[in-house]
């Protein structure tokens, strides 16, 4: 069964970069796409970008100028860091599993981080 | 970017009515299109991929349709725990994008 386990800071300041880790306990890290997703507070989902085993990467344009994933294969872990936070940046981020050319099973709890000064 | 569009915002139905879920996409993303509900506090459950395909486990009673720009999501009859949100999903282009979501309420 997967699990994806997720850590990282949930309060910063306005300015500050976010920093989130998940790593993936139970499947395999390659052959599949590793996303980040966001959720404002009462409102729809964004999907932020997502990396592959390969180090293949696809960003939002939208946050493609703030936004960096990263992987560590041989944990079995991957990153999101989203810079120049503002209030507007508060939600619950998601890391998600999809194989190539399928949708997202596999999500973590998701993490609310807030912005605030 | 493709945007998906989803109505009405709100569905006010009784338990064991049908309801029928729209998403239209601002171009065409073929079959690529999947449905998931999501419950408060909860990660979004993956119902419908690829238009019409349940997903593993998911019950009978939900059912996807349509291809090119217009997708519907059908649930024949409405049980208690159906009453959340739904939201659709492209896969065709990216940036992957989902739509605002529709929310099933009681009447």
């Amino acid at each position: 069964q997967v699990q994806i386990q997720q850590w990282g800071a949930r309060l910063l300041k306005p300015s500050e970069t976010l920093s989130l880790t998940c790593a993936v306990y139970g499947g395999s890290f390659n052959g599949y796409y590793w996303s980040w997703i966001r959720q404002p507070p009462g409102k729809g989902l964004e999907w932020i970008g997502e990396i592959n085993h390969t180090g293949s990467i696809n960003y939002n344009p939208s946050l493609k100028s703030r936004v960096t994933i990263s992987e560590d294969t041989s944990k079995n872990q991957f990153s999101l860091k989203l810079s120049s936070m503002t209030a507007a940046d508060t939600a619950v981020y998601y890391c998600a599993r999809r194989p190539r050319n399928s949708y997202f099973v596999y999500w973590d709890q998701g993490t609310l981080v807030t912005v605030s000064s | 970017e493709i945007v998906l569009t989803q109505s009405p915002a709100t569905l006010s139905l009784s338990p064991g009515e049908r309801a029928t879920l729209s998403c239209r996409a601002s171009q065409s993303v073929s079959s690529s299109l999947a449905w998931y509900q999501q419950k408060p506090g909860q990660a979004p459950r993956l119902l419908i991929y690829d238009a019409s395909n349940r997903a593993t486990g998911i019950p009978a009673r939900f059912s996807g349709s349509g291809s090119g720009t217009d997708f519907t999501l059908t649930i024949s009859s409405l049980d208690p725990e159906d009453f959340t949100v739904y939201y659709c999903q492209q896969r065709s282009n990216w940036p992957l994008t989902f739509g605002g979501g529709t929310k099933v309420e009681i009447k």
